[in-house]
Parts: structure tokens; C-alpha cells; sequence
């Protein structure tokens, strides 16, 4: 158990829906990451948290959004799904704002849209 | 952006030491190099990191030149478990938010 905690594990939708990933960042660490990997790439950095703040975008489509609470933890909000969203989300989490203390990941959702 | 260049692919067999290199030019003065582990479907796992010269860890050793333009992760006796990617990892920067992880080596190890 890496400490950070991601719900659900599985996501099966239809096309057009909206859903809602969840993510506990380890105890402690103020940044949360959301990444997305599809079948066999790599993966994408989507967009960061610090501390409720929204800190950085990368390649998040203006379909999906993003927030962090004030308890820290953090929900992906992905709608108007298409079947090219299947993929895994990753969330991942650290102390500080930047990488250079390392990122814990947790075991990602794996969602399917059919 | 610290952009890091990684061979897509290596081969081993168990009980060798295997060493993937990433190169990494545009690296800013306060980055550090961060090598991570991924197994199919979890998540990617810390491995080593390091600044300057030589880390060692009881997972594995990773090596930078001075110019720090590259870098070097070493693990020693490998078995099939380790058959993963690895993910060279360099930070933007002072201030660095946004950190892009490269398509990663695809390391194969054989019985």
C-alpha cells in the first residue's frame, strides 16, 4: 500500500457519461498529479494540485476538470466520454510542489467506456 | 522543459546487471534525477533519486557524470521480477510544477 488511495479501482461507462475519479493523497504531502495512461503508452500528465491550488496543465482535454478540497484530496472529472478515454488514471502525490522529492503513486482506475 | 531520452527497449537474462542510461541536456541546476519502476496495470514505483554523483539503495545504484546531462541506473542480479518499464524522471525546474515522464525502457528479463 503506497499510502495514496484511489477510487474506484474499475470503471466501466457508456459514451456520452460523466464520471468522477477520486483520489487520497498520501498523509502529509500538500500536491496531488493526475495522469492518464492508455493501453500501452506512456504516461500523460493531465494536471497538478498544490495545496487546493491548481498549479499546472498539460495535455487535459476541455472535457475533464479537475479540483482539490480543502482536506486534500482530489476528484477527476471526466464527461462526454469518448471510447478513446479508456485508459488508466493515476493519481500521484508529494510533499512539496515539484518532483524533486519523488511522487507516490497510487494503483490508478481503470476506466472503460463502451 | 527537461525532456529525457530513454532506448525504448533492453534484453537481459536473471543474474545480470543491467544498466539503462537517459540522457538528459536541458537538466536545470535544481533538478534531480528521479528513476521510477511500473509494473502492468499499478501504478509507477520510486526507485532511486539522486543529484550528483553516486546513489546506492538496496533496490538499486544510479550514476551522473558531473555535466549531469545523463544519467545511469544500475541494478545489480536481476531476476524475472523485474521485468517492468523504467521511467527517467527530471524536474522543470526551480518553481517546476509540471513534470513529463518519457515513454520509458522496457526492460525484458529472461530465465
Amino acid at each position: 500500500d503506497s499510502g495514496v488511495t484511489q477510487t474506484p479501482k474499475h470503471l466501466i461507462t457508456a459514451t456520452g457519461q460523466r464520471v468522477t475519479l477520486r483520489c487520497s493523497p498520501r498523509s502529509g504531502d500538500l500536491s496531488v498529479y493526475w495522469y492518464q495512461q492508455s493501453l500501452d503508452q506512456g504516461l500523460q500528465f493531465l494536471i497538478q494540485y498544490y495545496n487546493g491550488e491548481e498549479r499546472a496543465k498539460g495535455n487535459i482535454l476541455e472535457r475533464f476538470s479537475a479540483q482539490q478540497f480543502p482536506d486534500l484530496h482530489s476528484e477527476l472529472n471526466l464527461s462526454s466520454l469518448e471510447l478513446g478515454d479508456s485508459a488508466l488514471y493515476f493519481c500521484a502525490s508529494s510533499v512539496s510542489g515539484t518532483s524533486n522529492y519523488g511522487y507516490t503513486f497510487g494503483s490508478g482506475t481503470r476506466l472503460t467506456v463502451v | 522543459l527537461a525532456k529525457t531520452t530513454q532506448p525504448i527497449s533492453m534484453d537481459s537474462y536473471e543474474g545480470q546487471e543491467v544498466n539503462i542510461t537517459c540522457s538528459h541536456n536541458n537538466i536545470a541546476t535544481n533538478d534531480y534525477i528521479t528513476w521510477y519502476q511500473q509494473f502492468p496495470s499499478q501504478g509507477p514505483r520510486f526507485i532511486i533519486q539522486g543529484y550528483k554523483t553516486k546513489v546506492t539503495n538496496e533496490v538499486a545504484s544510479l550514476f551522473i557524470p558531473a555535466d549531469r546531462k545523463s544519467s545511469t541506473l544500475s541494478l545489480p542480479r536481476v531476476s524475472l521480477s523485474d521485468t517492468a518499464v523504467y521511467y527517467c524522471l527530471v524536474g522543470e525546474g526551480t518553481g517546476g510544477f509540471k513534470t513529463i515522464f518519457g515513454a520509458g525502457t522496457r526492460l525484458f528479463v529472461k530465465a
